[in-house]
């Protein structure tokens, strides 16, 4: 079953305003990561974040993490239409052998 | 792409037939994993491997089986296609910088189509 529950299921913006996409999650984790997904295409990594860290940034993109609420956030701030893309949150238990959860996905529509 | 491919990325076949996808990637990399994509599940874990010959199940392994005979290589097999396994097949692999990490980095992907 799934791990990470997106919401919202979809998001259409306009270019330059900021999409938030948010996850939940049900069990303890190590860590959460978003990727992204292009249509017809593989699944890039956007951003990791672990259970002891609150806010992380990489470029465009900040990531947040409440452990107490388990959920998360994705802003992706001054949208392009190249951020056109499906949205995954991936979570993660840790360890040697761990294995990562999916979400059902967000898909994004950025009108030019 | 992090060296990743997958063959065939396209496949169509009949109920009842035995099909093997094959994930090459040329970077060493210990573990690898096959998921599958369909609408309104996103990407469920089939089997991964940790290495040579080691392999476990993963959230929806029935009717699929792999083998992982040396590093590079990860091959799923449907020994008996069914229409229910009409999907996108994606492989990935697990990179490890300076500290053990979940990222995970995937391949283009195969569209199967079982009739």
């Amino acid at each position: 079953s799934q791990q990470g529950e997106e919401d919202p299921q979809a998001l259409s913006i306009q270019e330059g305003e900021n999409a938030t996409m948010n996850c939940s999650y049900k069990t303890s984790i190590n860590n959460l990561q978003w990727y992204r997904q292009n249509s017809g295409r593989g699944l890039v990594h956007l951003i990791l974040i672990r259970s002891n860290e609150r806010e992380k940034h990489s470029g465009r993109l900040r990531v947040t993490l409440d452990t107490s609420k388990k959920s998360s956030s994705l802003l992706i701030t001054a949208s392009r239409a190249a951020d056109t893309a499906s949205y995954f949150c991936a979570t993660a238990e840790g360890g040697a052998n761990s294995k990562l959860t999916f979400g059902k996905g967000i898909t994004l529509s950025v009108r030019p | 792409d992090a060296g990743i491919t997958q063959s065939p990325r396209h496949k169509v076949t009949e109920t009842g037939t035995p099909v093997t996808l094959r994930c090459h990637q040329t970077e060493n990399h210990r573990y690898m994993y096959w998921y599958r994509q369909d609408p309104g599940h996103g990407l469920r874990l089939i089997h991964y491997s940790y290495g040579v010959k080691d392999t476990d199940k993963g959230e929806v392994s029935d009717g699929y089986s792999v083998s992982r005979s040396k590093t590079e290589d990860f091959l799923l097999t449907l020994e008996s296609a069914t229409s229910s396994q009409t999907s996108v097949y994606f492989c990935a692999i697990r990179v490890f910088g300076r500290e053990i990490t979940d990222t995970q980095y995937f391949g283009p992907g195969t569209r199967l189509t079982v009739l």
